[in-house]
């Protein structure tokens, strides 16, 4: 049962347009996420997360928001730049003490010059 | 500061080997965690470690096993290699307690094994 869900495995983007990248979940218990990046050949490294008290956290062109009621997030990334071209990965964790997050399948970006 | 260390970067095993892989996690992280990374099924959790104690384990058939030790570095056995187990091994330390508010995971570049 995958619990956190990117059903965008993909998705091309013009250089300075705005990229949006979705992510669903299904447990309600989830009250902590994170958005990761990963480069080919390299580990993900961590990018912005968003506790469930808020619904928007943003850090510079990323912007993170969260809607508790549809169980959806999205990171934002405008403008969108060539070294933003990677695989996205979303993740969740239950903060109360589960000692672990929850992982999506990844969405591969690629910003077109 | 020096990021996580995963040991070897590269493997290559035959079906009902075993494999042995390293982690050193960051300078004063006390947790690691280790994820499994194959296409289209994303990052799925193996296990987590903290202060030498498993906290959280994943899914996966008992011949999946780690262990922590006192200085944090972390290893994982995988016994009798199945063709299925070719994946990016990623190990991940944090500070404290993964999953708590205000914690994140540094990831390793990983161990990509290969099973034949």
């Amino acid at each position: 049962d995958q619990q956190v869900k990117q059903n965008s495995p993909s998705l091309s983007v013009q250089e300075g347009r705005i990229s949006i990248l979705n992510c669903d979940y299904t447990n309600s218990m989830f009250d902590y996420f994170l958005w990761y990046k990963k480069y080919p050949a390299e580990g993900p490294t961590f990018l912005i997360s968003i506790s469930s008290i808020k619904d928007k956290n943003e850090d510079g062109r990323f912007t993170v928001f969260l809607n508790k009621s549809a169980k959806h997030l999205s990171l934002h990334i405008v403008p969108s730049q060539p070294g933003d071209s990677a695989v996205y990965f979303c993740a969740a964790s239950v903060s109360s003490g589960t000692y672990k997050y929850i992982f999506g399948t990844g969405t591969r970006l690629k910003v077109l010059a | 500061k020096a990021g996580v260390t995963q040991t070897p970067r590269y493997l290559i095993k035959t079906r009902g080997q075993q494999v042995t892989l390293s982690c050193s996690p960051i300078s004063g992280h006390r947790s690691v965690s280790w994820y499994q990374q194959t296409p289209g099924q994303g990052l799925q959790f193996l296990f987590e470690y903290f202060s030498e104690t498993q906290r959280n384990k994943g899914n996966f058939p008992g011949r999946f096993s780690g262990r922590q030790f006192s200085n944090s570095r972390s290893e994982m056995n995988v016994s009798t290699l199945e063709l299925g187990d070719s994946a990016l091994y990623l190990c991940a330390s944090s500070r404290q307690l993964p999953g708590t508010a205000n914690e994140k995971l540094f990831f390793g570049s990983g161990t990509q094994l290969s099973v034949l």
